[in-house]
């Protein structure tokens, strides 16, 4: 168990509907992360917080999706007017990460959210 | 993108037996990571190794990193039909403070009693 939760862990929704996922981080961890990954492929990197700040995007990252972490807790991602090709697992990671010490920020990973898209 | 490639795709041995499988990344590397994932499951962290050390040992596991050729390998030895899994290699670029993690496609293990 590695402490980090996600939310729901399967959703099937019919294309053109918007979906929510939430991830919870371990708890003393700033730094959160999401994934995706499609089937045979290795995950690949969707965006980061520190804390509530969302420092990076990848351009996977299209302008349907959107990711929250208020507060610099708990954090959601969005998806509007699904398309089939949304389908994958999304992944979330946290990470303690300490200034100078970027070779020990481990990533701990959840056991994601399989979304299908009808 | 996926940073780089893993060899094999798939690997297929014996109880007991020692699997070995390898990592070639792209760019400057921070440090090198391994991770396993049991099938349509979270990813588990096995073992970290920075770009200045060249070798690193976990229990079963032993890492290798040779940055010259921008290569890794995870060696597991003794392995169990526990360790049956998919293997990704994820690198940390060497950038400022980002952390992102780029994976490799990673390789599917299969132990046979």
């Amino acid at each position: 168990d590695t402490g980090v939760s996600q939310d729901p862990r399967h959703k099937i929704t019919k294309r053109g509907q918007n979906v929510t996922f939430r991830c919870d981080p371990i708890s003393e961890h700033n730094r959160l992360y999401w994934y995706r990954q499609t089937l045979g492929q290795g995950p690949e990197f969707l965006t980061y917080f520190q804390n509530e700040a969302q420092l990076e995007k990848s351009r996977l990252l299209s302008d349907r999706f959107s990711a929250e972490r208020p507060k610099g807790s708990f954090s959601t991602l969005e998806i509007q007017r699904t398309e089939q090709g949304d389908s994958a697992m999304y992944l979330c990671a946290s990470s303690l990460f300490r200034r100078g010490l970027t070779s020990t920020d481990t990533q701990y990973f959840g056991p994601g959210t399989r979304l299908t898209v009808l | 993108s996926q940073q780089g490639e893993e060899d094999p795709q798939a690997l297929s041995i014996q109880e007991g037996e020692n699997a070995t499988m390898n990592c070639s990344y792209k760019t400057s590397i921070n440090n090198l990571q391994w991770y396993r994932q049991n099938s349509g499951r979270g990813l588990v962290h096995l073992i970290l190794i920075r770009s200045n050390e060249r070798e690193k040992h976990s229990g079963r596991l032993r890492v290798t990193l040779d940055t010259s050729k921008k290569s890794s390998s995870l060696l597991i030895t003794a392995s169990r039909a526990a360790d049956t899994a998919s293997y990704f290699c994820a690198t940390a670029p060497n950038t400022g403070t980002a952390s992102k993690l780029t994976f490799g496609t990673g390789t599917r293990l299969q132990v046979t009693l």
